[in-house]
């Protein structure tokens, strides 16, 4: 089955470290992959997305990620984290499903940035 | 309009009574999703709209679910006899394209409360 998994609930992180958070997956196919972002009380917003070309792909807030085909995954990096990043992170893959592309979402990885 | 705009942004309503949610999409965006997100819990799809094709319902968890688009534009999402398994973040999203890996932009949700 076509899944994504994030088997982070919660990362926690010193303000300044780096940070990773984790994301495989498993599609038919070459994968479209995304990572948005949900700040409290506030809608998820885009960070940023793999198609293909080059496997490091940059996004907003400094975030970017790495496309891994051999692992299946796509971990989100930021060199050195803020207490403003602080947030839940979603992961997220485009599969095809009856004729029709959706996204299948990952369960989320709350992200805590400790000052 | 500038983002994607729902309302209301809070609905408290009693068990067995029906709700309508609003979503108003980018303009121009021929895609347009409906996701329920559970306290603590990744997103759940609910159904999607692309153009005038017959909608993606596949994921609508019961028949008190249901969910139209008029003019190709706005969106309402019913649901019939609310039960309190109901409660959670309605988050509606649209697209330029759902056939490509167009990133989908959220709107800030709707949070449904069942008493």
């Amino acid at each position: 089955a076509q899944s994504v998994a994030q088997p982070e609930d919660q990362v926690n992180v010193a303000e300044g470290n780096p940070l990773t958070v984790t994301c495989t997956y498993s599609v038919s196919g070459n994968p479209y992959l995304f990572w948005y972002v949900q700040y409290p009380n506030r809608g998820l917003q885009f960070l940023l997305k793999y198609i293909t070309g080059d496997n490091l792909v940059k996004g907003s807030y400094g975030f970017e990620a790495e496309f891994n085909k051999s692992q299946t995954s796509f971990h989100l990096k930021k060199p050195s984290a803020l207490v403003s990043d602080s947030a839940l992170y979603f992961c997220a893959v485009r599969v095809l499903m009856d004729s029709n592309y959706q996204l299948i979402w990952g369960a989320g990885t709350k992200l805590i940035i400790k000052p | 309009g500038a983002g994607v705009s729902q309302s209301p942004s809070n609905k408290v309503t009693e068990k067995g009574k029906d709700v309508e949610l609003r979503c108003d999409p980018i303009s121009g965006h021929t895609a347009l999703y409906w996701y329920r997100q559970s306290l603590g819990q990744g997103l759940e799809f609910l159904i999607y709209f692309q153009g005038n094709s017959a909608p993606d319902k596949s994921g609508l968890p019961s028949d008190r679910f249901s969910a139209e688009r008029t003019g190709g534009s706005v969106s309402t999402l019913t649901i019939q006899r609310t039960q309190q398994e109901d409660s959670a973040v309605y988050l509606c999203a649209s697209s330029a394209l759902v056939v490509s890996a167009d990133t989908q932009y959220f709107g800030p949700g709707t949070r449904l409360t069942v008493l």
